[in-house]
Parts: structure tokens; sequence; C-alpha cells
């Protein structure tokens, strides 16, 4: 089945330092890829997403390009502020007629002043 | 326009309880998709209603049931409550059904089984 496998946390940064967050997927067809953030003590929120090969997805800084021929979907973001502490994770949705996210274990990023 | 809302916040039951768990939609979004947030297995798909109708289900065993009003509103229910069952529920609602439209979260159930 399909599935997401994420770099395994927790990361911590400084401040203003550049971040990468790993994420690659396995899926048959051509599925559509996002990034979610969880703050404590909240849902996930929505960061960016991509529906196709190629794409590139940003938002507040971050980005992502979806790489189909590396199945992988990085997130990129490059000067990291304390207010980015929160869990990321990767997903994807794998059926076009069907509203079921697939989504990695969550990384926990910790920016540090 | 308000978010997604779930009720209760928290939740405490003890093992062979039922719980029922509440989910209101956005405005206009017909689409409500249930996940269960542990530690151990992380996220994970329980199901999903459109129009009244179970159109998705995860690999969950039949203690977890859900449904859906006709004003989109969504509950969630789990019979005979195991300690494994503790975990954060989270709902979440689209407009439509096909394709991949942007899935809004509510802040969640903490449902803990003692």
């Amino acid at each position: 089945g399909d599935s997401v496998t994420q770099m395994e946390g927790p990361v911590t940064l400084s401040e203003e330092a550049f971040l990468t967050i790993n994420c690659t997927y396995t899926a048959t067809g051509y599925p559509s890829l996002f990034w979610y953030v969880q703050y404590p003590g909240e849902g996930l929120q929505l960061l960016l997403k991509a529906t196709k090969a190629d794409d590139k997805g940003s938002n507040k800084g971050f980005e992502a390009t979806y790489r189909k021929e590396t199945t992988s979907f990085h997130l990129e973001k490059g000067s990291v502020q304390v207010s980015d502490s929160a869990v990321y994770f990767c997903a994807l949705s794998g059926d076009q007629g069907a509203q079921k996210l697939v989504f990695g274990q969550g990384t926990r990023l910790t920016i540090n002043p | 326009k308000a978010g997604v809302t779930q009720t209760p916040r928290y939740l405490i039951k003890t093992r062979g309880q039922q719980v029922t768990l509440s989910c209101s939609p956005i405005s206009g979004h017909r689409s409500v998709s249930w996940y269960q947030q542990t530690p151990g297995q992380g996220l994970q798909f329980l199901f999903e209603y459109f129009s009244e109708t179970q159109r998705n289900k995860g690999n969950f065993p039949g203690r977890f049931s859900g449904r859906q009003f006709s004003n989109s509103r969504s509950e969630m229910n789990v019979s005979t409550l195991e300690l494994g069952d503790s975990a954060l529920y989270l709902c979440a609602s689209t407009r439509r059904a096909g394709g991949p439209g942007e899935q809004f979260f509510g802040p969640g159930t903490r449902l803990t089984v003692l």
C-alpha cells in the first residue's frame, strides 16, 4: 500500500539556520503530496502542497518540490524562526476520489533563539 | 468563517465503556474524515463520510464506527474501549469528495482510557 517515510526527529536548530526535512513516498499512480504542521495543543494545518511532478509548493518561506524520479518531497526553509517550532508531517493522497491522507511519522522541530 | 469544531476536547473513560465524539465541519464542507493520532502509530485514517455515506474506511476493527448527518456534522463511536484506544482523534473537512482538496483539521478530542 501507499506509505510515507519521514526523517526522524527531533531536529534542533538555531534561529536563522537552514532547514531540510526529508520525505520519501511509495505510491501507485500519481499521488498528491502535502506538508502539514501541528503546533502544541492544536490540530494540523496545511503548510503547502503539490499535485503533480515538478510542482513546487511554497508558503511562509517553506518550499518543497515534487520529485517523481526520486519519489521525494523534501521540506526546506532558508532561515528558520523560533515560531517555526512545531511538528511537521509529510503526507500523500493517493486516490483522486478519496479524502484519505497517508502520513509520515512526523518530525518535531525546535528552534532555539 | 468558523473552523472545524470537535467536542468534547477531552474525555476520560474506562475499559469496556463506549464513547461518541462529535465533529462539525466548516460551513459548506460536505466531506468529513476522521484520523487517530498516537505516539506509537502516528496518524492513521479511520474513515471518510460524504453526503451521509461512508466512502472509505481505514484498517480499524469494527468497534470503530461513524456516521454523518444531513447537515454534514459527523460522529464517531468506539465501543468496548481498550487501553490502546487512548489517542487524539482528529476530524477534517473538505468541500468536496473528489480530488486532492485541502483538508481542514479540528483541534481534536483527546481520549484517555483507564
